[in-house]
């Protein structure tokens, strides 16, 4: 079947400007996550989605970083004001529960000129 | 809160073994693994849960410390596709899962 689907593969925004990045889980699965990875690091969480609900947010650096995931399924992770730090491969996971294996996307790089 | 690997990094020849560590400062309810290759996503390997309960990959196996909140990877008769970056995961509080510092396998042959 499909696995986790993230688009845009890349984007290339100029400082100050807003950005969306989208997440389609596989099927079924309840649980999803965020993490950004900085070259050379291992994945930093974001936040963590049961459901509908943010069950964890508390990985988010600011709040210029807000995720949504009205109907359970599509995530979308959204950067206000993006800064040059921001910079990364943001990836998004989806699981049938946290003790379940994750399933990665290929994640979206980021670049924030 | 971030777990902890050692080594950071290890060079093998075909054929040889290696273990790599992971370590937490929270209790555990649960420890992944995962290998991720440049530029690619991380993969699944293996997940060990708190009262012994173990899933995961039939050529690699792993150990599960709850008392010491320790888990180790085992990777026996190495192969060149086992290069990569190895991260354990863990969850301790049933919401966060976090990844650990990473070790670089790199195996020649």
């Amino acid at each position: 079947g499909a696995g986790v689907s993230q688009t845009p593969s890349n984007k290339v925004t100029e400082k100050g400007k807003y950005v969306e990045l989208r997440c389609d889980p596989i099927s079924g699965h309840t649980a999803l996550y965020w993490y950004r990875q900085s070259l050379g690091q291992g994945p930093e969480f974001l936040i963590y989605f049961q459901g509908t609900g943010a069950a964890d947010d508390s990985g988010l650096p600011n709040d210029r970083f807000f995720a949504v995931r009205p109907e359970g399924s599509v995530s979308t992770l959204k950067i206000q004001r993006t800064e040059r730090g921001d910079s990364a491969v943001y990836l998004c996971a989806s699981s049938l529960s946290i003790s379940s294996p994750l399933h990665f996307g290929n994640g979206t790089r980021l670049t924030v000129t | 809160q971030q777990p902890v690997q050692s080594p950071q990094a290890v060079i093998l020849r075909e054929g040889e073994d290696a273990v790599i560590n992971c370590s937490s400062s929270k209790a555990l309810y649960s420890v992944h693994w995962y290998r991720q290759k440049h530029g690619e996503a991380p993969v699944f390997l293996m997940i060990l849960l708190k009262g012994g309960e173990q899933k995961g990959h039939e050529k690699i196996s792993a150990s599960f410390n709850e008392k010491k909140q320790q888990s180790s990877l085992y990777l026996t008769a190495s192969q060149l596709s086992y290069s990569g970056t190895y991260f354990c995961g863990t969850d301790s509080t049933g919401n966060q899962f976090y990844f650990g510092t990473g070790t670089s396998l790199t195996v020649i042959p």
